[in-house]
């Protein structure tokens, strides 16, 4: 199957930091990444859908200046954590779509996840 | 909010018992997917059905949707202790002015298989 790599696995840093998170597609191009930030023993909240070449789409209540996003190949996606504080400390998840495939693929590919915490 | 809403929460069986999940939901749909999610580590992909479908089988898994109800079962046959993880549903809703290609999670099921 499709793999999504994300980079990296874990991050700690310091509060008012700028973390950045990648997530790439090895196998396949993905027209559309999303991200995901999860709480623990909690469901994946979708933050922010992300196309090639275009702006993100943002979903209510994702602060778009504090979570940057760019989409700049049909590989890669990154998400910059701005000035981060432990407010923001989750399980960060990416996906992966190919929405060109007839039909659309449903099958949507995730990356293994980011740790993030912030001291 | 969410579109999906698994039942029950947590379930703890023994090895070799069948384990069964639900899922409700709220919005027409496409499809339906079942999610696995071990502690800490991102989304493996299960099985898709589709909203024409009624039943599906996969090796161990036997996943049903009824549309009428707007639920899904996913059910587990002979577990193993290697089953223990969080069990996610998922669906992209059809009749929403949503993202193309977004998908709705419900909350999980935390299945524990003891040995």
């Amino acid at each position: 199957g499709a793999v999504v790599s994300q980079h990296p696995s874990w991050v700690i840093c310091k509060s008012g930091t700028s973390v950045k998170i990648e997530c790439r597609s090895l196998d396949f191009q993905a027209t559309t990444m999303f991200w995901y930030r999860q709480f623990p023993k909690q469901s994946l909240m979708l933050m922010a859908t992300s196309n090639e070449g275009s702006k993100a789409t943002y979903e209510q209540g994702v602060e778009k200046d504090k979570f940057l996003i760019n989409h700049a190949s049909l590989t890669l996606s990154t998400l910059t954590v701005t000035s981060a504080h432990p407010e923001d400390s989750s399980f960060y998840i990416c996906s992966a779509r190919d929405l060109r495939l007839a039909g659309h693929s449903y099958t949507q590919y995730f990356g293994p996840g980011t740790r993030l915490t912030v001291l | 909010s969410q579109q999906g809403e698994e039942d029950p929460q947590a379930l703890s069986i023994q090895e070799g018992e069948n384990a069964t999940m639900n899922c409700s939901y709220k919005t027409s749909i496409n499809n339906l997917q079942w999610y696995r999610q071990n502690s800490g580590r991102g989304l493996v992909h299960l099985i898709l059905i589709r909203s024409n479908e009624r039943e599906k089988h996969s090796g161990r898994l036997r996943v049903t949707l009824d549309t009428s109800k707007k639920s899904s079962s996913l059910l587990i046959t002979a577990s193993r202790a290697a089953d223990t993880a969080s069990y996610f549903c998922a669906t992209d809703a059809i009749d929403r002015g949503s993202t193309l290609g977004r998908l709705y999670f419900g909350r999980g099921t935390q299945l524990t298989v003891w040995p």
